[in-house]
């Protein structure tokens, strides 16, 4: 039974460009949330995809968008890259867009931005 | 705006000791409480949670203790062990929005042998 999967696991990139994370739940889930973690801080939310629409957002700017596709797996776009983007992207998985189920998480994917 | 707040950014704790981990949260609109721990390069694992319709949620050594009134909860580790050792996050979410978590900054908890 394979958890959240995220790949790349690191990736560097310079300001300005753009960037792809992508994200598999763990099977059986159909809900999608992407976090941002910076150093010394906690997960901060970016936004939550359900039935390939996305249903919730964080307090992050227009260069955060993202997709989910038919096979519940999703992906992060960064675009316009900023030196403060750089941190650790958490992709974290559940059943159902309201169910009280606790979220699981993958290993994330390191982006350093030079 | 932290809504979420862990105010200890570390704890050492001998072997075979009660840990206890601290968390504080500003929206009384929150109603469901986890505890993630998280090993380096790992992502967060659920350990616990608890409802705001309970005080107290116990899953062997790890009980989770809410007080509502005072918007404080806390993580009893007992009897703590060595692997125990790793970061901490409390997350909280509002009522049908249980993928919108909000978290505080962690405790990073050592057990010394």
């Amino acid at each position: 039974d394979a958890g959240v999967t995220q790949s790349p696991t690191h990736l560097i990139k310079t300001r300005g460009q753009q960037v792809t994370l992508r994200c598999s739940p763990k099977s059986g889930h159909d809900t999608v949330s992407w976090y941002q973690q910076a150093l010394g801080q906690g997960p901060q939310f970016i936004f939550q995809y359900y039935e390939e629409e996305e249903r919730q957002r964080g307090n992050f700017p227009d260069r955060f968008s993202g997709h989910q596709f038919p096979n519940y797996s999703s992906e992060l776009n960064v675009n316009a890259l900023l030196l403060g983007d750089s941190a650790l992207y958490l992709c974290a998985s559940s059943w159902g867009q309201n169910s009280n189920q606790p979220q699981h998480f993958g290993d994330g994917t390191r982006l350093s931005i030079l | 705006d932290q809504q979420v707040k862990q105010n200890s950014p570390s704890l050492s704790v001998q072997e075979g000791r009660i840990s206890i981990l601290n968390c504080d949260y500003t929206n009384s609109m929150f109603d469901y409480f986890l505890w993630y721990k998280k090993y380096p390069a790992e992502g967060p694992t659920f350990l616990i949670s608890i409802s705001s319709i309970k005080d107290k949620n116990e899953d062997g050594r790890f009980t989770v203790f809410l007080n509502k009134s005072a918007k404080h909860l806390s993580l009893h580790i007992v009897p703590s062990q060595p692997g125990d050792s790793a970061v901490y996050f409390c997350a909280a979410s509002l009522p049908y929005n249980n993928n919108d978590m909000r978290f505080g900054a962690g405790t990073r908890l050592t057990v010394k042998p």
